[in-house]
């Protein structure tokens, strides 16, 4: 199965907005709601961000917020802070009933 | 809290079996609410998904490990474990086992261990 594409590199100023896409297929995020994003700090473990394309969990900011259209979800960060300088990785489940993760965004913020 | 542990040994030499166990405290291994997965991230590179289990000893994994891989559960030790067999330098990494929950709608992986570094070297 293939990694969802994501870009490699997004910036952004504090007090601005960022959006992070990834792409993937009809096979999974186009054939499923089952999209999660996750923030990773540097030797950290990864943090669920959002789930099921645009649920946050309890205790995430109201400035993360997930969408979809056809093949390609978005990660959406408004009111960019310094702490949301971060890795940050697309999932989604796939029709082979498995997983599939995104290559992975380094978010600068400037 | 929910908290997972990921334990085994760093170093591995190639061809052998990477063989790791996650310990689960504040949730229960046998519950049918979650699936128990297994997620690596080779240094400087993207998470990977290896496999996942259910309570029913159901499992699923990433076909790209040709069926390398086994997952097992001791419900009475509240543990579930990976075995990777003929491993090679490819398969160095920080593996990380977490909790993938079904919500009312979706499913995410919800908790994660601090992650194990695995390193493949003779």
């Amino acid at each position: 199965q293939s990694a969802l594409t994501q870009p490699a590199s997004v910036s952004g100023s504090p007090g601005q907005s960022i959006t992070i896409s990834c792409t993937g297929t009809t096979r999974d995020i186009g054939g499923f709601d089952y999209v999660s994003w996750y923030q990773q700090h540097p030797a950290k473990a990864p943090k669920l961000m959002i789930y099921g394309v645009n649920k946050r969990p309890s205790g995430v900011s109201n400035r993360f917020s997930g969408s979809k259209s056809g093949n390609t979800a978005s990660l959406t960060i408004s009111g960019l802070q310094n702490e949301d300088e971060a890795d940050y990785y697309c999932s989604s489940y796939t029709n082979n009933r498995t997983w599939v993760f995104g290559g992975g965004t380094k978010l600068t913020v400037l | 809290q929910v908290q997972l542990q990921e334990s085994g040994p760093g170093l591995v030499k190639p061809s052998q079996t990477l063989s790791l166990t996650c310990t689960v405290s504040g949730a229960s291994v046998n519950s049918g609410n979650f699936y128990w997965s297994w997620i690596r991230q080779p240094a400087g590179k993207g998470l990977e998904w290896i496999g996942r289990m259910y309570t029913s000893g159901s499992t699923s994994h990433n076909p790209s490990l040709k069926s390398r891989v086994t997952m097992s559960m001791d419900t009475s030790k509240n543990q579930f474990s990976l075995r990777l067999n003929s491993v090679t330098a490819a398969d160095t990494a920080v593996y990380y086992c977490a909790r993938l929950t079904a919500y009312t709608h979706g499913l995410a992986f919800d908790h994660w261990g601090q992650g194990t570094l695995v390193t493949v070297s003779s």
